[in-house]
């Protein structure tokens, strides 16, 4: 598919909120996810949206969408060094359902 | 839930080997099943995918292939590797459209 789009690396004091940014490619996407990757780990489902959202809270994690501008935001509150990881945006498409991933964006969360 | 097994977990091979990573799953029946590739950096790449036994769609020409023998079963094999198949290695699983793909914790595969 073509780029899902992030900014490559974040760094927040621990305590403090991050936002991590994506832009997506396919309106016709029906969700959009976001997953963490620690390192040398695999894949972990964070959350998702459903496309006819534009909020989704749950806990610390709130994921706004903007459709029009193809844009997904992922705010975590309350910043923990445990949250230092890469974070993917991935939208959903084909009829397969397989995933167009972003290049991830690295959070660092400093003490 | 389901639980999606990968094996192994690292694999080191010369070039010129051939390749064989397993993927199963537990806890679902007929889920759609995807091999995705990182390589080094972090994009994922979606090589394969299955909506059903012997059904492989494959998304980038290579030097990789794909089988699906069994209903829980994914197979990723090469005859040949190559130095840039090396990269970590994913099995995805979904279950219905409606749900989100979840990950095995890979295979890191190093080529030397």
């Amino acid at each position: 598919g073509e780029d899902v789009e992030q900014s490559l690396f974040l760094s927040v004091r621990e305590g403090d909120s991050s936002v991590i940014n994506c832009t997506y490619t396919d309106s016709s996407s029906t969700y959009l996810y976001w997953y963490k990757q620690e390192p040398g780990a695999g894949l972990q489902l964070l959350t998702y949206i459903f496309s006819n959202m534009d909020m989704k809270q749950d806990q610390r994690l709130t994921v706004l969408l903007n459709k029009k501008d193809k844009h997904l935001s992922l705010r975590i509150a309350d910043t923990q060094t445990g949250d230092s990881a890469i974070y993917f945006c991935a939208e959903g498409y084909g009829s397969g359902y397989a995933l167009n991933f972003g290049k991830g964006t690295s959070l660092l969360v400093t003490p | 839930s389901q639980t999606i097994h990968q094996w192994p977990a690292t694999l080191v091979q010369p070039v010129g080997s051939p390749l064989s990573l397993e993927c199963t799953v537990e806890g679902t029946s007929n889920p759609n099943l995807y091999w995705y590739r990182q390589a080094a950096g972090r994009g994922l790449q979606l090589l394969f995918y299955s909506v059903g036994i012997g059904q492989i769609s494959s998304e980038v020409p290579q030097n990789l292939s794909a089988s699906r023998p069994q209903d829980r079963q994914f197979i990723l094999s090469s005859k040949k590797l190559l130095l840039s198949d090396s990269g970590f290695y994913l099995c995805a699983c979904l279950t219905s459209g409606d749900q989100p793909q979840h990950f095995g914790d890979g295979t890191r595969l190093s080529i030397l």
